[in-house]
């Protein structure tokens, strides 16, 4: 079975274009995740969906940070306008429900803003 | 205040031999759930082993096992017979609620060298 799918695994861009990252979770999971990887503040979750409805966005950072899930096999987390600040590690993972299910992470997007 | 924490940085052992890896949480929801995972170099994130609150028996996944002391609220990584490729981040993660919430809170990890 594929496992979570991210895309692009790197991008470069600079400071004020807008940028797209996409995930595609494992087949039969209803919970989806971004999460952020930064030396600085280690690994935080930005937003998680069950069954492609937004649950908690308590951790997306601005207004600039938007995420969405138009079905169960697809989601994006889109920032527009691009910082510098926002140079991570962009995690998605996916999960079955239930209190002793792992997530499955990602290879995760790594993001460069210049 | 943190709701999972790592308080070693970074830890080193020699090739073959045991290491623990310290995480201890803090949780007033009876059920929750613990987890290890493994961010070796190369950036994944590898699922290790999970305890839940309510099992009886230490977790064990060939050699990895959870030292889950419920009263002194810890869960520890003993990684037996440690490999060169052991070497890696690992991160304690807990869960909280058995209403299909599935928040993960992650602690800010500990970083493991194998040396030969």
């Amino acid at each position: 079975d594929a496992g979570v799918i991210q895309s692009p695994r790197h991008e470069v861009t600079e400071m004020g274009q807008e940028v797209t990252l996409r995930c595609k979770p494992i087949s039969g999971h209803d919970y989806l995740f971004w999460y952020r990887q930064t030396m600085m503040r280690g690994l935080e979750l930005l937003i998680y969906f069950n069954n492609n409805v937004p649950i908690d966005d308590s951790g997306m950072p601005e207004d600039r940070f938007s995420a969405k899930m138009p079905n169960a096999s697809f989601s994006t987390l889109k920032i527009q306008p691009s910082e510098p600040r926002d140079s991570a590690v962009y995690f998605c993972a996916s999960s079955p429900p239930g209190l002793a299910y792992e997530q499955y992470f990602g290879p995760g997007t790594r993001l460069t803003v210049t | 205040a943190q709701k999972i924490t790592q308080t070693q940085p970074g830890m080193f052992v020699q090739e073959k031999e045991a290491v623990t890896l310290d995480c201890t949480y803090d949780t007033s929801d009876p059920s929750y759930g613990l987890f290890w995972y493994k961010q070796p170099s190369s950036g994944e994130m590898i699922f290790l082993i999970y305890q839940g609150s309510y099992d009886q028996q230490n977790a064990t996944e060939g050699r990895y096992s959870l030292n889950f002391q419920k009263a002194r609220k810890s869960a520890n990584l003993v990684i037996s017979a440690s490999q060169l490729g052991d070497s890696a981040m690992y991160f304690c993660a807990m869960r909280e609620g058995d209403g299909g919430y599935n928040k993960l809170i992650f602690g800010a990890g500990t970083r493991l060298a194998v040396h030969p």
